[in-house]
C-alpha cells in the first residue's frame, strides 16, 4: 500500500536554528513528491515538485531535496514567519496516478 | 488570475440535513480534485473530476456523497444526511497539463 510518513511531527525552533524536516515513502512507480505549507484555517499552498532521485529545488531559505525513498525540506536560518505546517504528498504511478497521497505533516514554530 | 476558489468557507448543518460544497478551478483548468481533513489528520482523497466526468471516485464514500463538475459553473461535492462523523475541512483542487494540483481555502463543515 502506497504510504507516506512525515517526521517529526512537531518541531520547535529558534529564529535562525536552520534544521531539515523529513517525509519517508513507499509507493509503486513514483510520478513526482510535492511540498506544500499549510497555515492555519487556510489551503494547502504549493512549494516545490520533485520527479527524480538526486532532485533538488530550492525556494527563499527552503531547499528540498529527493532520494528513492524519502525527502527532506531544509529550512536555514528560519524566521517567525516560516511557522506553518508542511505537508509532502507523492503521487503514485501504478492506478493512483490521479490523486495526491499526503503525510500528517509536520507543525513548525519558530520563535524570536 | 485569480486562484481556487471555495464557498462556502463555512457551513453549519444539523444531522440529517445536506451539504452543498462549491468550488470554481483556476482560470483555463479542467481537472478538478476533492479532498477531505478531518481534524489532526492528512489530507485524504475522495474523488477526481474532468468536465462533466468522474474520472476517480475510489476514495469518496459510495453512500450520501456525490460530485459532479458541469460543463457550466463550479464543481459541487455533495453530502447527504450529514452525520457528526462528516464534519471537517474540504479542499478542492484544480490543474491543467502539469501535475502540480493547486489548493483552494476550503470549506469547514460542522455538523451539529
Amino acid at each position: 500500500e502506497d504510504q507516506v510518513t512525515q517526521s517529526p511531527e512537531a518541531l520547535r525552533l529558534q529564529e535562525g536554528e536552520s534544521s531539515s524536516l523529513n517525509c519517508s515513502y513507499t509507493v509503486s512507480g513514483l510520478r513526482g513528491l510535492f511540498w506544500y505549507r499549510q497555515d492555519p484555517g487556510k489551503g494547502p499552498e504549493f512549494l516545490f515538485t520533485l520527479y527524480s532521485a538526486g532532485e533538488e529545488k530550492e525556494k527563499e531559505r527552503l531547499k528540498a531535496t529527493l532520494t528513492k525513498k524519502e525527502s527532506f525540506l531544509h529550512i536555514t536560518a528560519p524566521k517567525p514567519e516560516d511557522s506553518a505546517t508542511y505537508l509532502c504528498a507523492v503521487q503514485a504511478g501504478s492506478g493512483g496516478y490521479n490523486k495526491l497521497i499526503f503525510g500528517a505533516g509536520t507543525r513548525l514554530a519558530v520563535h524570536p | 488570475n485569480a486562484g481556487v476558489m471555495q464557498n462556502p468557507r463555512h457551513l453549519v448543518r444539523r444531522r440529517g440535513q445536506e451539504a452543498r460544497l462549491r468550488c470554481s478551478p483556476m482560470k483555463g483548468h479542467s481537472h478538478v480534485y476533492w479532498y477531505r481533513q478531518l481534524p489532526e489528520e492528512g489530507l485524504k482523497f475522495m474523488v477526481y473530476l474532468q468536465k462533466e466526468n468522474i474520472i476517480d471516485e475510489s476514495g469518496m464514500p459510495k453512500e450520501r456523497f456525490s460530485a459532479e463538475f458541469p460543463k457550466e459553473g463550479p464543481s459541487i461535492l455533495r453530502i447527504q444526511q450529514v452525520v457528526r462523523g462528516d464534519s471537517a475541512a474540504y479542499f478542492c483542487a484544480s490543474k491543467e497539463v502539469s501535475e502540480t494540483q493547486y489548493f483552494g481555502p476550503g470549506t469547514r463543515l460542522l455538523v451539529l
